[in-house]
């Protein structure tokens, strides 16, 4: 059971450059989220999902698109990377309310 | 708006001692779920426990207890007998509302930073 994936671990853009990062669960949870661990910030809520189909912003929304097409998966976008958003990504997944949520593994992001 | 706080940057404990982290919040809910949650050097997030707004007793899970203190807002996580595996960043966090209605946001705070000492 693999729980909660993300691709990739590590990623190095450059400023404007465009990628997407993929969190993929296999417990079919229905709410997935996306959040940012920044030095002093704690984790912040980027977008997050409640279903199929569905998502809404967060805390920190600016500059990050998010899609939820399949259940199973929830992708997040940088469409024009800053250094501002070089940060330790996290996605996490839970089956609902109020059971507690599985975090996957992280991925290191470097805007340069 | 939901809020997390937790004012404890770093604690220092000493080995099979007791450490108390601290974590208030704020919600205009009745319903909502505290959480804690571990993060050693690894850097994977480990689930410790959870306590409902409707739970009449403190949750406990093996050495972790939680003291919810409703009409304060606060949520301390108790680790009893601190062993040098504990040293990590402990996080507070809060799903508003537990029950029903559209945001279902999970937020965290900042984190306390523990060291327990030989």
């Amino acid at each position: 059971n693999a729980g909660v994936t993300q691709t990739p671990k590590f990623r190095v853009l450059k400023t404007g450059q465009s990628m997407t990062l993929l969190c993929a669960q296999d417990m079919n949870h229905e709410y997935m989220y996306w959040y940012r661990q920044d030095p002093g910030m704690g984790l912040r809520l980027i977008h997050y999902s409640v279903g199929e189909g569905t998502t809404a912003k967060g805390e920190v929304p600016d500059g990050y698109n998010v899609s939820r097409l399949k259940k199973q998966n929830f992708l997040l976008g940088l469409e024009s990377a800053a250094p501002s958003q070089t940060s330790v990504y996290f996605c996490a997944s839970s089956y609902g309310v109020p059971l507690e949520a599985f975090f996957g593994q992280g991925t290191r992001l470097t805007v340069v | 708006a939901q809020k997390i706080t937790q004012t404890q940057p770093g604690m220092f404990v000493q080995e099979k001692e007791a450490v108390t982290l601290d974590c208030t919040y704020d919600t205009s809910d009745q319903s909502y779920g505290l959480f804690w949650y571990k993060q050693p050097s690894s850097g994977e997030m480990i689930f410790l426990i959870y306590q409902g707004s409707y739970d009449e007793q403190n949750a406990t899970e093996g050495r972790y207890s939680l003291n919810f203190q409703k009409a304060r807002k606060s949520a301390n996580l108790v680790i009893s007998a601190s062993q040098l595996g504990d040293s990590a960043m402990y996080f507070c966090a809060m799903r508003d509302p537990i029950y029903g209605g559209a945001t279902n946001k999970l937020i965290f705070g900042t984190g306390t930073l523990l060291a327990v000492q030989p």
